[in-house]
């Protein structure tokens, strides 16, 4: 089983900056495998990335992934106010259908 | 666009079984394009996946909850049921329905459901 690692777990960040979160798999993975979403207090979570590096329906462009085999990033280039909030990786195995959630990095205004 | 809202009993004694159904619309559970599935988030925790069906096809369950989970769907309701049995306090949580036409991922989402296991 595949398992993910994301860091870092707190970034604390002003509106306007760069935001980087790392996301770690214990083995290399398929890049269509990769999944990002964003989590905010009380709400389901919503899909941001899949496959590693496109975006769903309706992510704005500030948003990107990134990444292939064992490190994979989010990038969000300009922090809004509505993207303070709790980002999960999760990947994909098959043979039989798996799916595994990183721990989740809180993006929180400095 | 697809909606998903789950509802079911928001406490459950231990060891007993907890049943939760996922009303669905906008789209068609019979839909052999759509993956259904139950994700689960502990209160501040993170999610862990329980399990997805797919109508016509197979229905994959997280091992770790493998010999307790049961999905299944109703077509003449639209509803996708969750049944988890010999629940414990380890069980309560936010209980999420989500849906997508592929099996990776999901992009529609329930709001979900607390469950709490508690005598």
């Amino acid at each position: 089983e595949t398992v993910l690692t994301q860091s870092p777990g707190t970034l604390s960040l002003s509106p306007g900056e760069r935001a980087t979160l790392s996301c770690w798999a214990s083995q290399s993975i398929s890049s269509s495998s990769l999944a990002w979403y964003q989590q905010k207090p009380g709400q389901a979570p919503r899909l941001l990335i899949y496959a590693a590096s496109n975006r769903a329906a309706g992510i704005p462009d500030r948003i990107s992934g990134s990444g292939s085999g064992t490190d994979f990033t989010l990038t969000i280039s300009r922090l809004e106010p509505e993207d303070f909030a709790v980002y999960y990786c999760q990947q994909y195995g098959s043979s039989p259908l798996l799916l595994t959630f990183g721990p989740g990095t809180k993006v929180e205004i400095k | 666009q697809l909606q998903l809202q789950e509802s079911g009993p928001g406490l459950v004694k231990p060891s007993e079984t907890l049943s939760l159904t996922c009303s669905v619309s906008g789209g068609s559970i019979s839909s052999s394009r759509h993956y259904w599935g139950w994700i689960r988030q502990p209160p501040g925790k993170g999610l862990e996946w329980i399990g997805s069906f797919q109508y016509g096809g197979s229905t994959y369950y997280n091992p770790s909850l493998k010999s307790r989970v049961t999905i299944s769907a109703d077509t003449s309701k639209m509803q996708l049921s969750l049944r988890l049995t010999s629940v414990t306090a380890a069980d309560t949580a936010v209980y999420y329905c989500a849906s997508d036409i592929s099996s990776r991922w999901f992009f529609y989402w329930g709001q979900g459901t607390l469950v709490t296991v508690s005598s």
